[in-house]
């Protein structure tokens, strides 16, 4: 499988805290996305960060990814009781010629206020 | 747009029955796929399609058929439902399907197998 791995499982936070999970993912990639799912809820598209660039931000929200480690972090920044929800990244790989989306199991983030 | 819709939301199956869950979109979206989420698995893709008439395999085919007979709908078949199909279903949509197109989720469907 080339399911990619999420860290840490769970988290908790309180607001204002500022939030770090992890993705590793297993081959060469094209891409590497994050999602948000509300509980109950489809995924909602994050953020992309293509493997020729080291880091994203888009708001409170910065990616980082190190193709040498095959790993990606998303930070969200001042976090609010609005941002508890799961996080999944996905990968786009390489050797895909389409927008095929390989995802890690995610973090669930409660952000208590 | 109502974007991608999927139905039922939920559905309670006893094994062996057949079903078809419902996805459609109204974005004029080339690309459509199928993932189902277990717990502590992400999302698995199950099939995936790059236009009308054209489909394809993902992770997790077995037990699942699909067809694409217009750009709006992509409908997901169980022939014979097992306990393992057990799991919340999401239809995705992209413009595309190029490797950086947004990738748009439909609600989901809460399926049940007995």
């Amino acid at each position: 499988s080339q399911q990619g791995e999420e860290d840490p499982q769970a988290l908790s936070i309180q607001e204002g805290e500022n939030a770090t999970m992890n993705c590793s993912y297993k081959t060469s990639i094209n891409n590497l996305q994050w999602y948000r799912q509300n509980s109950g809820r489809g995924l909602v598209h994050l953020i992309l960060i293509r493997s020729n660039e080291r880091e994203k931000h888009s708001g409170r929200l910065r990616v980082t990814l190190d193709t040498s480690k095959k790993s990606s972090s998303l930070l969200i920044t001042a976090s609010r009781a609005a941002d508890t929800a799961s996080y999944f990244c996905a990968a786009v790989y390489r050797s895909s010629n389409t927008g095929k989306l390989i995802f890690g199991q995610g973090t669930t983030l409660q952000v208590k206020p | 747009n109502a974007g991608v819709t999927q139905t039922p939301k939920f559905q309670v199956l006893k094994t062996g029955q057949s079903m078809t869950l419902q996805c459609a979109q109204d974005m004029n979206h080339e690309y459509m796929s199928w993932y189902r989420q277990d717990p502590g698995m992400g999302l698995r893709l199950i099939h995936y399609s790059v236009g009308a008439g054209i489909t394809d395999q993902g992770e997790v085919p077995n037990g699942y058929n699909v067809s694409r007979s217009t750009t709006e709908d992509f409908p997901l078949r169980l022939l014979s439902a097992a306990p393992s199909q057990t799991s919340v279903y999401f239809c995705a949509s992209s413009r595309r399907g190029d490797r950086e197109d947004t990738q748009y989720f439909g609600p989901g469907t809460r399926l049940t197998v007995l």
